[in-house]
């Protein structure tokens, strides 16, 4: 199947600091992108929607400010977590719109310290 | 508005017994479903996926899933289960084909004993 690849897969960060999480598309164009945060032994929530060369579609709560997302090109949407807190940490995934179904990133474990 | 329920939260079950986890949705039109298999700290493999037609659908690692209407369900079977296969379940649902994003149930996290 077609392959998503997220970037980093890990990352710890100084509460105050600013983080960016990749999700490519490796083999397929990608004009729609979901991104998911997922807290421990929950469900994944859908945090937004992101269409390439557009504004992203946030989901209530979600501050728009504080997650920037950008979707530049088919292949390429990142996720920025502004100013990020401990309450930020999270598993993020990525998920880019195929033909047919959607396929998922790796996931990226943020930890804010 | 659309809902998923996993009524299990945790199922152990021994090596070569059989598994069902349970899947129920709430949908008002017709549902896509789908089985996703996480194991810890990766992201999400799809297992199986309904559309339409044959209402028993085969997945990949051996499982497979029965969409019933009546019931709203859409449960995940496998005969006979083997120590990798324990790991986080989520069943999803969403409008088409994929083409916007899912709803998810709350996962069931299979242990699997020797």
């Amino acid at each position: 199947g077609a392959v998503v690849s997220q970037h980093p897969s890990r990352v710890i960060c100084k509460s105050g600091t600013s983080v960016k999480i990749e999700c490519r598309s490796l083999d397929f164009q990608a004009t729609t992108m979901f991104w998911y945060r997922q807290f421990p032994k929950q469900s994944l929530m859908l945090m937004a929607t992101s269409n390439e060369g557009s504004k992203a579609t946030y989901e209530q709560g979600v501050e728009k400010d504080k997650f920037l997302i950008n979707h530049a090109s088919l292949t390429l949407s990142t996720l920025t977590v502004t100013s990020a807190h401990p309450e930020d940490s999270s598993f993020y995934i990525c998920s880019g719109l195929g033909d047919t179904e959607a396929f998922f990133g790796q996931g990226t474990r943020l930890t804010v310290v | 508005a659309q809902s998923v329920t996993q009524p299990d939260i945790h199922i152990t079950v021994s090596e070569g017994a059989s598994l069902e986890l349970r899947c129920n949705y709430s949908y008002g039109a017709t549902p896509y479903l789908f089985w996703y298999v996480q194991s810890p700290g990766q992201g999400l493999q799809l297992l199986l996926k309904y559309f339409s037609g044959d209402t028993l659908v085969q997945g990949i690692k051996g499982f497979e899933a029965e969409f019933k209407r009546s019931q709203s369900s859409f449960n995940l079977r496998k005969p006979s289960v083997h120590w990798s296969d324990a790991a986080e379940y989520f069943c999803a649902v969403g409008p088409d084909t994929g083409r916007r994003a899912l709803t998810f149930g709350s996962g069931t996290r299979l242990q699997v004993q020797p």
